[in-house]
């Protein structure tokens, strides 16, 4: 079955560490998003892509960093400089156009990072 | 800059009951809406998505409408059940692939 999937479903980070959290799609969708979900505040826009080799800062994009070396993949490197990481974070695709009308965005199961 | 506000943040209703969640958004110049659901500790499933030139989309239970002149989108869930209990999230697109704007998002429950 097509969808997102996002690994590891928890991680645990340690003080000065950098950690990469996976996300890998096989809906052939060109454009992918990271969000993060902190309780009480929904989902706020870390950084996004809509196509290889390109991507885009969102609302809270300090501190983070990704990649986007093939369509198939978003990963999302989570670096010391960002000092409250605990939250939940939520991958994303999607493609505006399919016989001319928007498809619904698809959501991977998240991955829930923690601090040591 | 678009901002999405869902009014209530949390509801409580007995099994059976119909209920309205409601969603606005401060620019009416987007380019779809789309409704999703959240179980606790996953991911978002998408329940309806309507198209800028929509007035409404329904999938079972469920029917949302739009009326961007206003601003406004509902959620309309017709005989609750306990299963339906959940985060229900609204999120509007301004164009193309460009990101969802989310709400904060209504946590109901519905009490057997």
């Amino acid at each position: 079955d097509g969808g997102i999937t996002q690994s590891p479903k928890y991680l645990f980070r340690k003080e000065g560490q950098n950690v990469t959290l996976s996300c890998e799609q096989n809906l052939n969708h060109d454009a992918m998003y990271w969000y993060r979900q902190d309780p009480g505040q929904g989902l706020r826009l870390i950084y996004y892509s809509q196509i290889v080799n390109d991507f885009q800062k969102g609302d809270i994009a300090e501190g983070y960093s990704v990649s986007r070396e093939k369509k198939e993949s978003f990963p999302l490197t989570v670096t010391s400089a960002q000092k409250n990481p605990t939250a939940f974070y939520l991958c994303a695709s999607g493609s505006s156009w399919d016989r001319g009308l928007n498809q619904p965005q698809h959501f991977g199961d998240g991955t829930r990072l923690s601090i040591l | 800059k678009q901002e999405v506000t869902q009014i209530p943040a949390a509801l409580s209703v007995p099994e059976g009951e119909n209920l309205v969640l409601n969603c606005s958004f401060t620019d009416s110049a987007i380019y779809n809406l789309q409704w999703f659901r959240q179980d606790p500790g996953k991911g978002l499933t998408s329940l309806l998505l309507i198209q800028s030139s929509q007035r409404e989309q329904t999938s079972g239970r469920l029917n949302a409408s739009l009326d961007k002149s206003s601003g406004r989108s509902t959620l309309y869930i017709a005989a609750s059940q306990p299963g339906d209990s959940a985060t229900y999230l609204c999120a509007v697109v301004v164009s193309g692939n460009t990101p969802l704007v989310f709400g904060k998002g209504t946590r109901l429950s519905v009490i057997a």
